[in-house]
């Protein structure tokens, strides 16, 4: 599976945007990019996904680079309930493989 | 949909003891998978099915795990017998397959303590 790279930790202030970046150099052309966040003491619960255009929805919006190696999940203004581990992961169609990986993920902490 | 419904939310068991976790998918979805996360090791893929098939179970730590699914509204994790690092969350998710474009749900866990 293509490996995603994020930073392991993060801070913004409330209510305030948030940028959250992922690598994935070894990104084929068949990989869905898809992000998750895990909030405290509970499952993981999908945010968003997107192949190569930029998405929004109700949750965030993901920018996906025109090479598609790299994107970034946007928060468009941090509250407090969105402090959790954020997860970026590469999901392939192509194959028809459905393992679903998770990495380290980036902690997001929100400062009062 | 009451979404993927995990049984029991918390267990404590002895050593040696036999241990089975229950999961219950989202109904239409034909893919599930198993996971265990720790502080240690993070969320950690153990095994998923496509249709009620395992797929890859390459993730499962020993002999001593086992999972299962019958139909495509019920899946099982077993640990015969239980070892105190086995004490982790267990999260179940289930999914549509082919599944690049859809995305998975996850169950609210099963703690598991082995003392």
């Amino acid at each position: 599976d293509a490996k995603t790279t994020q930073p392991n930790s993060m801070e913004s202030n409330e209510e305030e945007p948030v940028h959250l970046p992922c690598n994935h150099s070894t990104i084929s052309g068949t990989d869905y990019i898809h992000w998750y966040r895990q909030l405290p003491s509970q499952g993981p619960e999908y945010v968003i996904h997107g192949l190569t255009s930029n998405v929004n929805n109700r949750m965030a919006s993901l920018a996906i680079a025109e090479d598609r190696k790299s994107s970034t999940l946007i928060l468009h203004r941090a509250t407090l309930r969105d402090a959790a581990v954020y997860y970026c992961i590469l999901r392939d169609i192509g194959t028809g493989a459905n393992n679903l990986f998770f990495g380290t993920g980036t902690r997001l902490t929100v400062i009062p | 949909d009451a979404g993927v419904i995990q049984s029991p939310r918390h267990e404590v068991t002895e050593m040696g003891q036999e241990v089975t976790l229950r999961c219950k998918p989202i109904s239409g979805h034909n893919s599930l998978f198993w996971y265990r996360q720790t502080m240690m090791r993070g969320l950690e893929l153990l095994i998923y099915f496509n249709n009620n098939v395992p797929i890859d179970d390459s993730g499962m730590p020993e002999d001593r795990f086992s999972a299962k699914m019958p139909n495509a509204s019920f899946s099982t994790l077993k640990i015969q017998p239980s070892e105190p690092r086995d004490s982790a969350v267990y999260f179940c998710a289930s999914s549509v397959w082919p599944s690049g474009d859809t995305e998975a749900f996850f169950g609210q866990g099963t703690r598991l303590t082995v003392v």
